[in-house]
């Protein structure tokens, strides 16, 4: 069954410095990834998607991911962290090996962005 | 251009309680989806349609009910309310979770006291 995995529920940079945040998945069918921003007190927005088109994935406010099969790995990226940035992201991911249509979340990691 | 809809936005029920989560897509979705989230857990699925008529369990169904009977609405059943099911709920659809993920409502923050 597919799983995800994302490292570190709390991640701190400084404004204007590089994000990083972690998700590895487990999946035994080629699987499709995505990335969920959530603002206080809000419902979740699709920041991006990997379909299986190119491995780098561009998504919205300035967010990428790259699909690393050999590791397993769907990392989130932003070069310059901005104040607005503060949320909590979810990394998830829908693959057709339980034959359940139905995207599984990780914990979520919650960014901070500090002046 | 209302996408998911859900309602209420919060609601305290007394242990034993029941009441129902309401969700309306307006976008011809098929598939739509109940979650619950909860502190460092992320979401977990209780229940998920892939058409009206058709529901099935998620990973947390326990405590819970479902019915599906237009495309619209997909309403979420709380019987015997319980202090365990204090929690945030999404109601979500998409036209295909694989190539097209998601569209959440604004969620239900329900307390069981």
């Amino acid at each position: 069954a597919q799983s995800v995995t994302q490292l570190g529920s709390h991640v701190s940079v400084s404004e204007g410095a590089l994000v990083l945040l972690r998700c590895n998945y487990s999946s035994s069918v080629p699987p499709y990834l995505f990335w969920y921003v959530q603002y206080p007190n809000q419902g979740l927005q699709l920041l991006l998607k990997y379909t299986s088109a190119a491995t780098l994935v561009k998504g919205i406010n300035g967010f990428e991911a790259e699909f690393k099969k050999s590791e397993t790995s769907f990392h989130l990226t932003k070069p310059s962290a901005h104040m607005s940035d503060a949320a909590e992201y979810f990394c998830a991911v829908s693959a057709m090996d339980t034959g359940r249509r139905a995207l599984t979340f990780g914990s979520g990691t919650r960014l901070q962005v500090q002046p | 251009n209302a996408g998911v809809t859900q309602t209420p936005k919060f609601r305290i029920l007394k242990i034993g309680q029941s009441m129902t989560l309401q969700c309306a897509q307006d976008m011809n979705h098929n598939y739509m989806y109940w979650y619950r989230q909860d502190p460092g857990m992320g979401l977990k699925l209780i229940y998920y349609s892939v058409g009206a008529g058709i529901t099935d369990k998620g990973e947390v169904p326990n405590g819970y009910n479902v019915s599906r009977s237009t495309t619209e609405d997909f309403p979420l059943r709380l019987e015997l309310a319980a202090p365990s099911q204090t929690s945030v709920y999404f109601c979500a659809s998409s036209l295909n979770p694989d190539g097209y993920g998601y569209t959440f409502g604004s969620g239900t923050r329900l307390t069981v006291v």
